[in-house]
């Protein structure tokens, strides 16, 4: 099946300092990407819709100029946190839909201390 | 607005033991996914389930999809301990560029 990527896999920062997260879809175009967060031990929660060459789509209670999505190419997808604090901490999990069905990155384990 | 209900959510079943996981969702889809997830990893695929009356069998699992009922469900045969882990469903409603909405994902601990 079609791979998504994302980098890195896991992050530490400070809090107070800017994290990016990379999506990538591998070996398909994605004109269309989505952005989850999961907290432990509950289901993933979408954050936005990320659309190539357009504004994303955030879900109601996210916060755009803290959450901020580019879309550049038809493979890329980034997010990124700005000034992060420890709630922030989370997996982030990016989705890409080809086909049939969307396909799951391996996720970003987030870490504001 | 989509609602996708998964139950049971927790599910402590013992080794050789059968059981079922039910999702339900409440609008027209004929698109629907079950997928797998480890502790601290990402979700896996399972199963993509793309008509009324579709099944499809892997190993010790067998996914059904009927539409009209709004239903998929997900039947463990004689559940191993390797099989501990959680299940999700998703339901697609393909239009455009819309997300896939999850249930709340089952917690399934197989025990010996």
């Amino acid at each position: 099946g079609a791979v998504v990527s994302q980098h890195p896999s896991w992050v530490i920062c400070k809090s107070g300092t800017s994290v990016k997260i990379e999506c990538r879809s591998l070996d398909f175009q994605a004109t269309t990407m989505f952005w989850y967060r999961q907290f432990p031990k509950q289901s993933l929660m979408l954050m936005a819709t990320s659309n190539e060459g357009s504004k994303a789509t955030y879900e109601q209670g996210v916060e755009k100029d803290k959450f901020l999505i580019n879309h550049a190419s038809l493979t890329l997808s980034t997010l990124t946190v700005t000034s992060a604090h420890p709630e922030d901490s989370s997996f982030y999990i990016c989705s890409a839909r080809g086909d049939n069905e969307q396909f799951f990155g391996p996720g970003t384990r987030l870490t504001v201390l | 607005e989509l609602k996708v209900e998964q139950n049971p959510l927790f599910l402590s079943m013992q080794e050789g033991k059968n059981y079922t996981i039910y999702c339900n969702y409440s609008t027209t889809s004929d698109r629907l996914y079950w997928y797998r997830q480890d502790p601290g990893k990402s979700l896996e695929s399972l199963f993509v389930l793309l008509s009324n009356g579709a099944v499809k069998q892997e190993g010790r699992l067998m996914a059904s999809l009927d539409t009209k009922a709004r239903l998929s469900t997900l039947h463990i045969t004689a559940a191993v301990h390797d099989l501990s882990a959680t299940y999700f469903c998703a339901v697609d409603t393909y239009s455009g560029n819309t997300p896939l909405v999850f249930g709340k994902g089952t917690r399934l601990s197989v025990i010996a």
